[in-house]
């Protein structure tokens, strides 16, 4: 099956610094990918629509301008969070749709997360 | 906008015995997907069914199946047989249409020796 995969799988970062998260698909295009957030014990949040040679589409909350997205190119998408503070600290899943024909209309790939602890 | 609810937020269950997890949800959308995903403690999140809304007939996965009841905006899982193995965080989600996933609170699924 199609693979996702983050880099790095945990980060920590002292406050006030930058950090970027990448989310890559591996063998296929993704034109879009998500951005989930979840905190300890609870589920994900979606953050992020991330859509290939176009901006962001922003979930109502979420500071467009601490949480930067770039998709620059159709199997890769980055999420830098900038100027992060303690509250920032939080498990980071994006997954993406294939799109493309021959795959399913229903499937969706996650990788396997990244874990940013900011102190 | 839509949403998605678990009201179990822990259950257990004997291995080798059956469990239930409860989902209900609410949408607008007439043309959805359902799923079942279980995250265990490595944190991947693993598809573990799917139920197509036009689809009247329930959905089953070797172990697990589904009982979904449209009107009722009601989507839960069977685990039969449970093994060791299905001790995780089980998320129910909806999906509409721009691929979008909505996901209920989670229900953490311990299964005792």
């Amino acid at each position: 099956g199609a693979v996702v995969s983050q880099h790095p799988s945990w980060v920590i970062c002292k406050s006030g610094t930058s950090v970027k998260i990448e989310c890559r698909s591996l063998d296929f295009q993704a034109t879009t990918m998500f951005w989930y957030r979840q905190f300890p014990k609870q589920s994900l949040m979606l953050m992020a629509t991330s859509n290939e040679g176009s901006k962001a589409t922003y979930e109502q909350g979420v500071e467009k301008d601490k949480f930067l997205i770039n998709h620059a190119s159709l199997t890769l998408s980055t999420l830098t969070v900038t100027s992060a503070h303690p509250e920032d600290s939080s498990f980071y899943i994006c997954s993406a749709p294939p799109g493309t024909s021959g795959r399913h209309l229903w499937e969706q790939y996650f990788g396997p997360g990244t874990r940013l602890t900011v102190t | 906008a839509q949403t998605v609810t678990q009201s179990q937020p822990e259950m257990s269950v004997q291995e080798a015995e059956t469990v239930t997890l409860s989902c209900t949800y609410d949408t607008s959308e007439s043309n959805y997907y359902l799923f079942w995903y279980k995250q265990p403690p490595s944190r991947q999140m693993i598809l573990v069914i799917r139920q197509e809304a036009y689809k009247q007939q329930n959905a089953t996965e070797n172990r697990f199946s589904v009982n979904f009841q449209k009107a009722a905006k009601s989507f839960s899982l069977k685990i039969s047989d449970s093994q060791l193995g299905d001790t995780a965080m089980y998320f129910c989600a909806l999906r509409k249409a721009g691929n979008m996933l909505t996901f209920g609170g989670g229900t953490r699924l311990m299964v005792k020796p």
